[in-house]
């Protein structure tokens, strides 16, 4: 069975550019999370999406959002990219059942430098 | 104060020693996430518990719920193990409902040395 796979590895871009991170969850998953983990401020909820629909979302801008699409993967759109932007980006899935969810497993992440 | 509080930040073993990690949470949860973190950034989900006790292999994680504290052990310790060590709840509405929006710890740096 296939992991969490996200893509890029590794994206560079400058201020002000818009960057696009891509997520495909585990096979039967049906809910996508992102998550920020910046350098010396430990990991943030970013969005949570299930069944094509965002349902939560962490305390960030509207710069930073995203979809998920009818196979369940998901892309997260950073606009107007900020130097404080640069981070490992990463990804979880899961499958919820409406009260309970089963354990989350993780992508490799995406690192993001804003130069 | 931070809504998730480890401890210790810092942890230097020996192998074969018995490691525990605690966190402390002050929210009101549908769920509590023990998770390892290696150099290069990959989170592994090692346990999700929402009450007593759960075991694999050489890790024991345990939660009390009324004293909103869990604890993650490492028997027999080994250099393999060195890793962050995260852990992190998943907050409840306060209606009940989940959000399903994990709130972190700041981690637990392990280094087990040989």
């Amino acid at each position: 069975e296939a992991g969490v796979t996200q893509s890029p590895t590794h994206l560079i871009k400058t201020r002000g550019q818009q960057a696009t991170l891509r997520c495909s969850p585990i096979s039967g998953h049906t809910s996508v999370y992102w998550y920020q983990q910046a350098l010396g401020l430990g990991l943030q909820f970013l969005l949570w999406y299930d069944e094509g629909e965002e349902r939560n979302r962490g305390n960030f801008p509207p710069r930073f959002s995203g979809r998920q699409f009818p196979n369940y993967s998901s892309e997260l759109n950073v606009n107007a990219l900020e130097l404080e932007d640069s981070a490992l980006y990463l990804c979880a899935s899961s499958f919820w059942g409406g009260r309970h969810n089963s354990p989350l497993h993780f992508g490799n992440g995406t690192r993001l430098t804003v130069t | 104060k931070n809504e998730v509080e480890q401890s210790p930040q810092n942890l230097t073993a020996q192998e074969g020693e018995f490691i525990t990690i605690n966190c402390s949470y002050s929210v009101g949860i549908s769920a509590l996430h023990w998770l390892q973190q290696h150099p290069g950034g990959g989170i592994v989900s090692l346990f999700m518990l929402s009450s007593g006790k759960k075991k694999h292999g050489r890790l024991i994680a345990t939660i009390n719920i009324q004293e909103k504290h869990s604890s993650l052990h490492i028997t027999a310790s080994h250099p393999r193990d060195s890793a962050v060590y995260i852990c992190a709840v998943d907050a409840l509405l306060l209606r009940g409902g989940a959000t399903n929006k994990l709130i972190f710890g700041t981690g637990t740096l392990l280094a087990v040395q040989p």
